[in-house]
């Protein structure tokens, strides 16, 4: 079965510069959502799309922005990078209707290294 | 405001041991989700179970099995006969019905030793 694919696996930046992560989600899953996991620490909810819509917003820095585009894949963009960034970063997605949650499948994730 | 609490931050056992991982939730909704996930040690985050809060019914699968309370507000998960290629993080985690976002317990490293 098909997964969320994320690119690219590994990003080393230095500090102050951006990066740009993709995320593609599983087919016909209508909702993304980002999620920053920090050394040692459980997964922070950044943001999520549904019908490329930003439906909630969470601890996300305002160096940081994303979307999602009309074939259902979303870009995070980060910006003036710092040494706290340094992160794995999931996508996940779901199929999301009638306001129901379902299950949220996830991406291998990307590792940024902030240098 | 939702929060999950997982105590043990780590657990070891020799491998044919059992193990079971405690997770405890705060939320305000009458309908919510509860899931668990599994990180191995090369750190993607795989599903392994979600439960609504209007479903009590225990559930196993395999080795696998889970306790959901909502008397105690308690989602426990219990490995049967462990394995070394069970040594993970397990994860437990909480959404809304209508809000989606997961908000994650601390997590509880299970090192199963041969």
């Amino acid at each position: 079965a098909a997964g969320v694919i994320q690119s690219p696996r590994h990003l080393i930046k230095e500090k102050r510069e951006t990066a740009t992560l993709k995320c593609y989600p599983i087919p016909r899953h209508d909702t993304v959502y980002w999620y920053q996991q920090g050394p040692g620490q459980d997964p922070q909810f950044l943001i999520s799309f549904y019908e490329k819509m930003q439906s909630d917003k969470g601890s996300i820095p305002d160096r940081f922005s994303a979307q999602q585009f009309s074939d259902y894949h979303s870009e995070l963009n980060m910006s003036s990078l710092e040494l706290g960034d340094s992160a794995l970063y999931f996508c996940a997605s779901s199929i999301t209707s009638e306001g129901d949650t379902d299950t949220q499948y996830f991406g291998p994730g990307t590792r940024l290294t902030v240098l | 405001a939702q929060k999950v609490t997982q105590a043990q931050t780590e657990i070891s056992v020799v491998e044919k041991e059992d193990v079971t991982l405690d997770c405890v939730y705060e939320t305000r909704d009458t309908t919510y989700y509860l899931f668990w996930y599994k990180q191995p040690p090369s750190g993607e985050l795989v599903f392994l179970i979600r439960r609504n809060s209007f479903d009590e019914q225990n559930e196993i699968s395999g080795r696998y099995s889970w306790n959901f309370q909502k008397s105690t507000s308690s989602f426990n998960f219990t490995i049967t006969a462990s394995q070394v290629v069970d040594s993970a993080v397990y994860f437990c985690a909480l959404a809304k019905a209508a809000g989606n976002k997961l908000t994650f317990g601390g997590g509880t490293r299970v090192l199963v030793k041969p």
